[in-house]
């Protein structure tokens, strides 16, 4: 079974500075996709970002970037320019190349120092 | 676009009775999921459905969850007898298929006593 590990449990980073959110997985398929989930407090959960496996390409979404390394099996979500709206719940998430559902790690909690 | 839609929002019952959750998904989203978020844990995945066809229900507690989704659309998840364990967040999600972006309701929290 595909395990996903998140091994921050909290974060703090200061407004306008960059974090990282750390992300591993475990599997044996080749073909897979790798998600970013943000959960504001009391809000639903959405997408922030996502990556297929067979892409080179790190995938950006304005101030979210991610460092995919296919060979370490990790994939790191990278915030710049942290704005307040950006504390919350992250999940990293995966599913692999069939009809599977998504695969969630335990979350990193991300708090923004004003 | 109207986005997914849950009830109830918050149920607080007794340990041995029963609940009932429904989902609404965005309208044309093929595939429907059921996720537990237990407190300071990552959601799982309890049932997916494609259509009104069940994908995978491995995690899924069949001796007291049950679900189902009608005519491809509405879904409801059901838990009797409840147990303090099963206090938790359901969340609903939809998508147009795998592997794509879920979209997810607000959830249903469920405490049990």
């Amino acid at each position: 079974a595909q395990t996903v590990t998140q091994s921050q449990p909290e974060m703090s980073v200061q407004e306008a500075e960059t974090v990282t959110l750390s992300c591993t997985y475990d599997t044996s398929e080749s073909d897979y996709y790798l998600f970013w989930y943000k959960q504001p407090p009391s809000r639903q959960m959405i997408l922030v970002i996502r990556q297929e496996a067979y892409k080179q390409q790190n995938a950006t979404e304005n101030r979210f970037s991610v460092n995919f390394q296919k060979a370490a099996k990790s994939f790191s979500l990278k915030i710049s320019d942290s704005q307040l709206g950006d504390a919350a719940m992250y999940f990293c998430a995966y599913s692999g190349g069939g009809a599977d559902g998504l695969t969630f790690g335990k979350g990193t909690h991300l708090i923004i120092q004003p | 676009e109207a986005g997914v839609a849950q009830s109830p929002r918050y149920k607080i019952i007794e340990k041995r009775q029963s609940v009932a959750f429904w989902c609404n998904p965005i309208s044309g989203h093929a595939t429907l999921y059921w996720y537990q978020q237990i407190l300071g844990q990552g959601p799982k995945l309890l049932i997916q459905f494609q259509n009104n066809g069940v994908v995978d229900d491995s995690q899924l507690p069949k001796d007291r969850f049950s679900a189902e989704r009608l005519k491809g659309v509405d879904s409801t998840l059901k838990i009797q007898p409840a147990k303090l364990e099963d206090s938790a967040v359901y969340l609903c999600a939809s998508s147009l298929g795998p592997q794509v972006e879920l979209f997810f309701g607000e959830g249903s929290r469920l405490t049990v006593l």
